[in-house]
């Protein structure tokens, strides 16, 4: 199956900094990815959906100036969490479909694992 | 997306067969059911997906009532590899993200 990439897979930070997450889809091209976060025994709450080449869509409670979303090309989509602060601490996920598939099959990254302190 | 329920937990033992239940009794005509699971620390990976046949693959079986009001994921023999939360989901086709309820965190016993 196709695969998506996410780098770093663990980050710790102190508050205040920013942090990049990037997500990649190794073997297809993909104009439209999506980011999730999740909290500790709790389900993936869907935060934006990543364009290329034109501005995310946001999630209703999801702060675009917090997470700034960006998709320069059709396999790289980049989440930064600016001005981090412990209660961002969280397991984010990035998404993509591969165009073709009967399935419509959603492929997601390993995810990333940020530690604010 | 219309929304699912499925239970918080379930516990089977290994080498058993496992039936995963969804009721979504919202659905509309056009609602896909899919269903993921995503193992411990892990991103989803799709396991199998059905409108109103039952269908059947590497992973699992789907099975989908006739009035399509509910489902049921069938995991043949159950492993320890299996253990996971197993999430049910409605969607339309085209590309809208998927939308994640609560799901089944399902338990294996050696």
């Amino acid at each position: 199956g196709a695969v998506v990439s996410q780098h770093p897979s663990r980050v710790i930070c102190k508050s205040g900094t920013s942090v990049k997450i990037e997500c990649r889809s190794l073997d297809f091209q993909a104009t439209t990815m999506f980011w999730y976060r999740q909290f500790p025994k709790k389900s993936l709450m869907l935060m934006a959906t990543s364009n290329e080449g034109s501005k995310a869509t946001y999630e209703q409670g999801v702060e675009k100036d917090k997470f700034l979303i960006n998709h320069a090309s059709l396999t790289l989509s980049t989440l930064t969490v600016t001005s981090a602060h412990p209660e961002d601490s969280s397991f984010y996920i990035c998404s993509a479909r591969k165009p073709g598939l009967e399935n419509n099959e959603q492929f997601f990254g390993p995810g990333t694992r940020l530690t604010v302190l | 997306d219309a929304k699912t329920t499925q239970p918080n937990s379930m516990e089977s033992n290994e080498e058993e067969p496992v039936h995963l239940p969804c009721n979504h009794s919202t659905i509309s005509g056009t609602d896909y059911i899919h269903w993921y699971r995503q193992l411990p620390s892990q991103g989803p990976e799709y396991v199998i997906h059905g409108l109103t046949s039952n269908v059947n693959n590497r992973m699992a079986s789907l099975a989908i009532a006739e009035d399509r009001k509910s489902s049921t994921l069938i995991l043949h023999r159950a492993t320890l590899r299996d253990a996971a939360v197993y999430y049910c989901i409605l969607r339309l086709p085209g590309n809208t993200p998927l939308v994640f309820g609560k799901g089944t965190r399902l338990s294996v016993i050696a």
